[in-house]
């Protein structure tokens, strides 16, 4: 079965350094997306991505991020000068806007622990 | 606006115990309901789905039945394993294209 794959697994930064974080989702699919999870937290939503333009963002998804999907199968996220509340683990995820398109899942990778020091 | 609220964990339970694990959720709109499970460093899994009210999702002996008139979509499996330890989070999708909305998630440890 077709997944969403992301590199590194494990990236660790010091705090102020960029950082881009690499997703190739499935290829058919349309829509991508970038969540987050704070160790012991919540998972957030930070951004959606369609037809290369940001669809929806979250308070979170300040200047310091940016999304950008370089050619037809990666999908990245930047976060220019990282500051240690970033460190948490990122997760790409897609979907392909079906008939029905809000019954499609999300299909997620398994994610970029961030470590920043 | 659109929100999940489930039930703390975490939660320890012996093998072939009974399972609940319970969620709510407010929501404009017709939304879709899914479980995810997180087992130990790994990414987030799709466990089953309803998309309308009074629908079973179930997958791996686990379901969860969307109750419109009680806005909840409980987990539940008959007969636990070690191996179902994991994270457990609820989410919905709203009525247009967008984004999941997730519950904090609750953590299942089996002994056996």
């Amino acid at each position: 079965e077709p997944e969403v794959t992301q590199t590194p697994s494990h990236q660790v930064t010091q705090m102020g350094q960029e950082v881009i974080l690499r997703c190739v989702p499935i290829s058919n699919h349309l829509y991508f997306y970038w969540y987050r999870q704070i160790l012991g937290q919540k998972v957030e939503f930070l951004v959606s991505f369609y037809n290369n333009e940001i669809s929806e963002k979250s308070e979170i998804f300040d200047d310091q991020f940016s999304v950008e999907r370089p050619d037809g199968s990666n999908f990245t996220l930047k976060i220019r000068s990282t500051k240690l509340e970033d460190s948490a683990m990122y997760f790409c995820a897609s979907t392909y806007p079906a008939e029905s398109s809000y019954n499609s899942p999300l299909h997620f990778g398994n994610g970029t622990r961030l470590t920043v020091t | 606006g659109n929100s999940v609220t489930q039930m703390e964990g975490p939660v320890t339970l012996s093998e072939e115990a009974f399972l609940t694990i319970n969620c709510t959720y407010t929501a404009t709109g017709y939304p879709s309901l899914f479980w995810y499970v997180q087992y130990p460093g790994e990414g987030l899994q799709l466990l089953l789905k309803a998309t309308k009210a009074d629908d079973k999702g179930s997958n791996k002996g686990f379901e969860a039945t969307y109750r419109k008139e009680t806005t909840s979509f409980h987990l539940e499996k008959g007969s636990v394993q070690v191996s179902d330890s994991a994270v457990y989070f609820c989410a919905l999708k709203g009525s247009t294209l967008g984004r999941l909305y997730f519950g904090r998630g609750t953590q299942l440890t089996v002994w056996p």
